[in-house]
């Protein structure tokens, strides 16, 4: 089946860890997203990739890098510096490509939570 | 990117139609309007888009005034599957700097009732 998929669902860490959630995606399509989602709240852009081995910070990118070698995949890595870490965190992609409309869709999240 | 306003909250009977408002009185000309929704700790799914001519699919329909400043998300017949946040975003599809981004608010909760 097409889509895309994190894991894992459900991820611990100690406190002073980076940790590197995955985000792979079947779909062919160009662009890729991080968002994070606090308790209550919508969603808020980290980082994002129109096309391989390149990407842009979105609104909240301290603390956070990523890397996109290859278009299926767009890890994200919560680092140290990240001050509070714990949140539901989403991927997304979409067509982009320079067309007038793309949809993003949404894989199903990683909840992380850091002790 | 512009921004939106949505109620925080909403009721609706199930069986009858269900009406989400939206307000994005800066939107630009080659802003989309797109509508999403989420289950509770699940990723959004997409519902519907449009630019500036009303839009149905099998799942709901998109009505937006002629201005383009709010919009409409209808769920003809809702059921309690159809409670859920719904995020009504705006955006700029294509490849440049800032293409890609879209904010999304809080959204409007929308509890479909018995």
């Amino acid at each position: 089946d097409g889509g895309i998929t994190q894991s894992p669902k459900y991820l611990f860490r100690k406190e002073g860890q980076n940790v590197t959630l995955s985000c792979e995606q079947n779909l062919n399509h160009d662009a890729m997203y991080w968002y994070r989602q606090d308790p209550g709240q919508g969603l808020r852009l980290i980082y994002y990739s129109q096309i391989v081995n390149d990407f842009q910070k979105g609104d909240i990118a301290e603390g956070y890098s990523v890397s996109r070698e290859k278009k299926e995949s767009f890890p994200l890595t919560v680092t140290s510096a990240q001050k509070n870490p714990t949140a539901f965190y989403l991927c997304a992609s979409s067509t982009s490509g320079g067309r007038r409309t793309d949809t993003q869709y949404f894989g199903p999240g990683t909840r992380l939570t850091v002790l | 990117d512009a921004k939106t306003t949505q109620p925080t909250s909403m009721d609706c009977a199930e069986g009858r139609a269900a009406n989400l408002p939206c307000n994005h009185s800066t939107i630009s000309g080659n802003e989309y309007v797109y509508w999403y929704r989420q289950i509770h700790s699940q990723g959004p799914q997409y519902i519907i888009h449009g630019l500036k001519n009303n839009e149905t699919n099998e799942m709901a329909s998109l009505i937006i005034t002629e201005d383009r400043k709010s919009s409409t998300l209808i769920l003809p017949h809702a059921t309690l599957r159809d409670t859920a946040v719904y995020y009504c975003i705006v955006r700029v599809a294509g490849y440049n700097t800032n293409a890609g981004k879209s904010t999304f608010g809080d959204g409007t909760t929308l509890t479909v009732k018995p």
